[in-house]
C-alpha cells in the first residue's frame, strides 16, 4: 500500500512568509502527527490529529498550527516565518493514536528561511 | 533537557565492532520504541518493547526495556555498513498522550 505523502520536498522562504505543508497518511490510518527536526534540537513534537481533532500540541508558539480533514489529509501552517524554522519537517501517520502503536513517516519537507 | 537522552551521540566503529546505545529517562514509559532514519528519509521503526525487562532481537540488533521502564538499551552484533544511520528512541509516558523522541544517537560503520 502507498506509503505517506509529504509534499512539497522543498520549500525556500523568507523571513515573514507563512508556509502551508501537507500530509497524505496510510490508507485507513485516522492519526498524523508532525514533528520538526533540526540538528540542534532532535525530533521535536509538534501536534497530533485524530478523527480531525487535534489531540495534543508540543510546546512550540501559536505561530505553528494545523488541521486535518475528513479524508485523514492534514495541514500544517506557519506562519511569520523566522530564520530558526528552518527545518526537515516530518509527519507521521498511524492507525491508532500516537502513544498505541507505530509510526509511519514521510520522507519529510525541508523548509529553508533565508 | 530532553525526557529522553540519548548516549553516546555520535559513534564510528570499524564493520565488525559491537556497539551498544543507550536511552535513558527519570519517567516512566507505557512502551519504548526504536527508529532508524537514513539520510534524506523518515524514520522507520525497528522495534516496540512493552513489559519492563523485555528483550527482543531482530538479527544482529537485540533490545532491552529496563524494569523499571524508564530506559533502554539498543545492542548491534558484528556492525556493518547497512547499519548505518541515526537511531531514535521514542516512547510515550505512562500517563499522558505525548510521545518523546529521544535526543538521537547517529552511528557509522566504516567498512
Amino acid at each position: 500500500k502507498a506509503g505517506v505523502t509529504q509534499t512539497p520536498r522543498y520549500l525556500i522562504k523568507t523571513r515573514g512568509q507563512q508556509v502551508t505543508l501537507s500530509c497524505s497518511p496510510i490508507s485507513g490510518h485516522r492519526s498524523v502527527s508532525w514533528y520538526q527536526q533540526t540538528p540542534g534540537q532532535g525530533l521535536q513534537f509538534l501536534f497530533e490529529y485524530f478523527s480531525e481533532t487535534q489531540r495534543n500540541k508540543g510546546n512550540f508558539p501559536g505561530r505553528f498550527s494545523g488541521r486535518q480533514f475528513s479524508n485523514s489529509r492534514s495541514e500544517m501552517n506557519v506562519s511569520t516565518l523566522e530564520l530558526g524554522d528552518s527545518a526537515l519537517y516530518l509527519c507521521a501517520s498511524s492507525l491508532n493514536p500516537i502513544n498505541t502503536g507505530e509510526l509511519f513517516f514521510g520522507e519529510g519537507s525541508r523548509l529553508t528561511v533565508l | 533537557t530532553q525526557l529522553l537522552e540519548q548516549s553516546p551521540q555520535f559513534l564510528s566503529i570499524q564493520e565488525g565492532e559491537n556497539l551498544t546505545v543507550y536511552c535513558n529517562s527519570s519517567s516512566v514509559f507505557s512502551s519504548l520504541q526504536w527508529y532508524r532514519q537514513e539520510p534524506g528519509e523518515g524514520p522507520v521503526l525497528l522495534v516496540t518493547v512493552v513489559t519492563g525487562g523485555e528483550v527482543k532481537k531482530l538479527k544482529r540488533l537485540t533490545f532491552q526495556f529496563g524494569d523499571a521502564r524508564k530506559d533502554s538499551s539498543l545492542h548491534i552484533t558484528a556492525a556493518q555498513p547497512g547499519d548505518t544511520g541515526l537511531y531514535l528512541c521514542a516512547g510515550a509516558l505512562a500517563t499522558g498522550n505525548q510521545f518523546y523522541f529521544g535526543t538521537g544517537t547517529s552511528l557509522t560503520v566504516i567498512p
